[in-house]
């Protein structure tokens, strides 16, 4: 089984709409991530979480909401979907006690905004 | 943060040594360079970490001069299915936050 999950793993929504990605992990990593990437680019950090009670801004916040319910779970929400959200969204964990920087990743969601 | 350049794409044949150099003038005292691999479809993979010198793993060389200006992801004997876009980051160790993945290198290998 894979040790970081996403649902759904593909998504066509309209404008508008309120969506939501769910991101699960079994790794017992306290630090969760979402991101997202664009055709041709890198990824850009939406909002990271270091442990339950923690919820900090990234690079592109805007237009995003997140929540983490438990360690295990990090889900992230579109308000108000619109098109330029159409893109690739990955979810990440990782070890605050492991010294490097090592992210495990989701195998992704794609996003459609009509 | 430390800004890094990396070529957009390479092509290789398989079974070659790639190099991929990446460009991190303004690297602070406290950074390290990490690499990660993407394939089509996939989230990004770790590969390798270093501060100075040379780290060698299973999958890769990362060659870092004195200076750490610049670094160097060694792929030996590649095959097909390193195809892939190769990414250089440069942030301190355990500050996750501080992570940029750029646009990365897109790796195509040549049968």
């Amino acid at each position: 089984d894979a040790d970081v999950t996403q649902t759904p793993r593909n998504r066509i929504t309209k404008t508008g709409k309120r969506i939501m990605l769910e991101c699960s992990q079994t790794k017992g990593h306290d630090r969760m991530y979402w991101y997202r990437q664009d055709p041709g680019l890198g990824l850009r950090l939406i909002y990271y979480s270091f442990d339950v009670k923690d919820i900090n801004k990234g690079e592109i916040s805007d237009g995003y909401s997140v929540s983490r319910q438990a360690q295990a779970k990090f889900s992230l929400s579109l308000e108000s979907a619109i098109p330029n959200q159409t893109a690739l969204y990955f979810c990440a964990t990782s070890d605050a006690d492991r010294v490097s920087n090592e992210q495990f990743f989701g195998p992704g969601t794609r996003l459609t905004v009509l | 943060l430390a800004k890094t350049t990396q070529p957009i794409s390479m092509d290789s044949y398989e079974g070659q040594e790639v190099n991929i150099t990446c460009s991190h003038n303004n690297i602070a005292t406290n950074d390290y360079i990490t690499w990660y691999q993407q394939f089509p479809s996939q989230g990004p993979r770790f590969i390798i970490q270093g501060y100075k010198t040379k780290v060698t793993n299973e999958v890769a060389s990362l060659f870092i001069p004195a200076d750490r200006k610049s670094s160097t992801l060694s792929l030996p004997r590649v095959s097909l299915s390193d195809t892939a876009v190769y990414y250089c980051l440069v942030a301190p160790r355990n500050r996750d936050d501080k992570i940029i993945f750029g646009k990365g290198t897109r790796l195509h290998i040549l049968p």
